[in-house]
């Protein structure tokens, strides 16, 4: 059974540093591996979206990195701002086209200092 | 654009009862997710609709069910509430089968409270 973690649970840092989430998953037979944020009470909004035959994904300040073999995603978020405030949740896709929904991890809480 | 949408916001239920929660996919997606998020589990996936159509669950017992419609909005039905159903259901529509690799996009969810 795929199990995804994310480390930290929880980070605290001041405005304008950067920093990485981390999210392993234990089968690397993945399809795709999505990063979300969400906001209190609010829904996911998808941040970047990783094929398997992709290594990175770039969007404005934030960058997703893929291992595969490894099992490992990171994402590096640069120049923090407070309103970068919110849980980041890692998902991966083990089969195409949606099959099995996403399996997620538990989260990383992030909060950004001003 | 309009992005996924959710009805109720917030629903309270007394155990025993049943619950139904809508959702409307983006324009143009087929495909209809849905996803509990109960307090210290996470997010897990429940069901998986696509062309009118269930084509996946989760680990998740019968009474949770639902339909998708001819213009692809959803309904989740969960009957004989329990209080471990309380949480965050969330909606998410992508392009559905004909569109690999596409991410998911989700409403903001409907809080279920069962006292």
């Amino acid at each position: 059974k795929q199990e995804v973690t994310q480390i930290p649970a929880a980070l605290s840092v001041p405005e304008g540093e950067n920093l990485v989430l981390n999210c392993s998953f234990t089968d690397s037979a993945i399809y795709n591996l999505q990063w979300f944020r969400q906001d209190p009470g609010k829904g996911l909004t998808s941040l970047l979206l990783i094929q398997s035959s992709q290594r990175e994904q770039t969007s404005g300040r934030l960058n997703a990195s893929l291992d595969k073999s490894s099992g490992r995603s990171t994402l590096y978020i640069a120049a923090s701002q407070p309103g970068d405030s919110a849980t980041y949740l890692c998902a991966v896709e083990l089969s195409g086209g949606g099959a099995d929904g996403l399996t997620f991890g538990k989260g990383t809480h992030l909060i950004i200092q001003p | 654009e309009a992005g996924v949408t959710q009805s109720p916001t917030h629903l309270i239920k007394t155990r025993g009862q049943q619950a139904t929660l809508r959702c409307s996919p983006i324009s143009g997606h087929t495909s209809v997710y849905w996803y509990q998020q109960a307090l210290g589990l996470g997010l897990q996936f429940l069901l998986w609709y696509d062309e009118g159509e269930e084509r996946n669950r989760g680990n998740f017992p019968p009474r949770f069910s639902g339909r998708q419609f001819p213009n692809y909005s959803s309904e989740l039905n969960v009957n004989a509430l329990e209080l471990e159903d309380s949480a965050l259901y969330l909606c998410a529509s992508s392009l559905g089968t004909g569109g690999w690799n596409q991410p998911q996009h989700f409403g903001d969810g409907t809080r279920l409270s069962i006292l």
